[in-house]
């Protein structure tokens, strides 16, 4: 039984082109993420959802834009690629975020490379 | 704001090696400390973690104590194996404005050979 899902697990695109990069969790948590790893393996936060509702939003550029149509899913959709986007990117799931830590579990990975 | 720093990698062992990976936190108040690994290919996966000082943290034969008047929570392991080949990050959290959010470290790769 598969945690959090992750798809596509690859993704090559040409820049300029609009992706979607899907996640869904069967754990029944409230709270989801997204994370950007780089080429040397830094990993940073993007976006939180709890509930259907943004509560975090790390500075990322509007082209990227969460959208949680209920709190299994949490889907990211890229508009106009650059290069630099070319990344590893994880989604994450825990179970409430109003007790002081939830362990999160994390997906699979979606490596995006952008052309 | 809240910061973690890990040894820069990678980190080369002989099997049955004794592993120390460093890491040293900044953070307001008392965040929780955790370490993560990452097999290759694959996703993050909690190892261990430690909630409040003096807390040690221990799985699957690595160990790591909470120090609050160093701020440091090094990661050890007695006897290495092939299998422990992976990537390790060690991450604080802390509630912010209700986020339960994870901060990471850069990451220690740490390549175990026969």
């Amino acid at each position: 039984d598969t945690a959090v899902s992750q798809t596509p697990k690859y993704l090559v695109t040409q820049m300029g082109n609009d992706k979607s990069i899907k996640c869904e969790q069967n754990l029944g948590h409230d709270t989801m993420y997204w994370y950007k790893q780089d080429s040397k393996k830094f990993l940073k936060i993007m976006f939180s959802y709890n509930n259907k509702e943004l509560i975090i939003n790390e500075t990322v550029p509007n082209r990227f834009s969460p959208k949680s149509p209920d709190k299994a899913h949490l889907n990211l959709h890229i508009n106009s690629l650059e290069l630099g986007d070319s990344a590893v990117y994880f989604c994450a799931s825990s179970q409430d975020v109003r007790v002081d830590y939830n362990e999160q579990f994390f997906g699979p990975g979606t490596r995006l490379t952008v052309l | 704001g809240n910061s973690v720093t890990q040894m820069e990698g990678p980190v080369t062992l002989s099997e049955e090696a004794f592993l120390t990976i460093n890491c040293t936190y900044t953070a307001t108040g008392y965040p929780s400390l955790f370490w993560y690994v990452q097999y290759p290919g694959e996703g993050l996966q909690l190892l261990l973690k430690a909630t409040k000082a003096d807390d040690k943290g221990s799985n699957k034969g690595f160990e790591a104590t909470y120090r609050k008047e160093t701020t440091s929570f090094h990661l050890e392991k007695g006897s290495v194996q092939v299998s422990d080949s992976a990537v390790y990050f060690c991450a604080l959290h802390k509630i912010t404005g209700g986020g339960n959010k994870l901060t990471f470290g850069t990451g220690t790769q740490l390549k175990v050979e026969l």
